[in-house]
């Protein structure tokens, strides 16, 4: 199993800003994921981050908005920049996983909760 | 486009009762469904995963169906307890690099 931890667990921030989201991991993955989660609706992939490569964004989701680094096997970050708003959400970061032997699953981190005013 | 579908926003179920909660997928045909338990201010934790050739898998009081002729899985939970109340989601994927979730069915047991 994985173990994610993240941080900050919450966090409320005047528009026009930037926030980093660090994202933990207890063992070494290969790939780490960052999802968007809007109140009330379901989770949005931002874009998977491989270490030592630039992270490959979906639809949507620009670089200059979301930068990522990957500096290691265990670690993450994801910036929010440039705050507005709309970008009120809850941050998840995953990886893939094993669990009950499928490497299709995803293990979650507990999610960072924004607030822009 | 390819899209997932949970029917129900929301469902409320007496204790005691098997709960049923409905995902549909259209456009598309899925190596395997996977479903997950969302709680409030947490991140969603893996519950089953069942594949396009398996018909139902179950795991303690949980029992998944995938119905590839319908493009539907239903996802039971029996003898259901107040602690099931949580948000279910759907997801499918072709491999672990890229999953899409559908918008979750909140579930309520009412003792």
């Amino acid at each position: 199993s994985a173990v994610i931890s993240q941080k900050p667990s919450r966090d409320i921030c005047q528009r026009g800003t930037s926030l980093t989201i660090q994202c933990q991991v207890d063992s070494q993955v290969t790939m780490m994921f960052w999802y968007r989660q809007q109140p009330g609706q379901s989770l949005t992939l931002i874009a998977t981050a491989n270490q030592g490569s630039e992270a490959t964004y979906e639809s949507g989701f620009v670089i200059d908005k979301f930068p990522i680094s990957r500096p290691n096997l265990t670690f993450s970050t994801l910036t929010v920049s440039n705050m507005s708003p709309e970008d009120s959400s809850i941050y998840l970061c995953s990886v893939e996983g094993a669990q009950a032997g499928f490497q299709e699953t995803q293990y979650f981190g507990p999610g960072t909760r924004l607030l822009v005013l | 486009s390819q899209k997932i579908e949970q029917n129900s926003e929301a469902l409320n179920i007496q204790e005691g009762k098997t709960a049923t909660l409905t995902c549909n997928y259209t456009n598309y045909s899925p190596a395997y469904l996977q479903w997950y338990r969302q709680d409030p201010g947490r991140g969603p934790v893996f519950l089953l995963l069942i594949r396009e050739n398996e018909k139902e898998k179950r795991k303690e009081r949980l029992k998944v169906t995938f119905d590839t002729t319908l493009k539907q899985s239903l996802f039971h939970i029996t003898a259901s307890q107040p602690a099931d109340s949580a948000t279910y989601l759907c997801a499918w994927g072709s491999s672990a690099s890229k999953i899409i979730f559908g918008s979750g069915t909140r579930l309520s047991i009412r003792p």
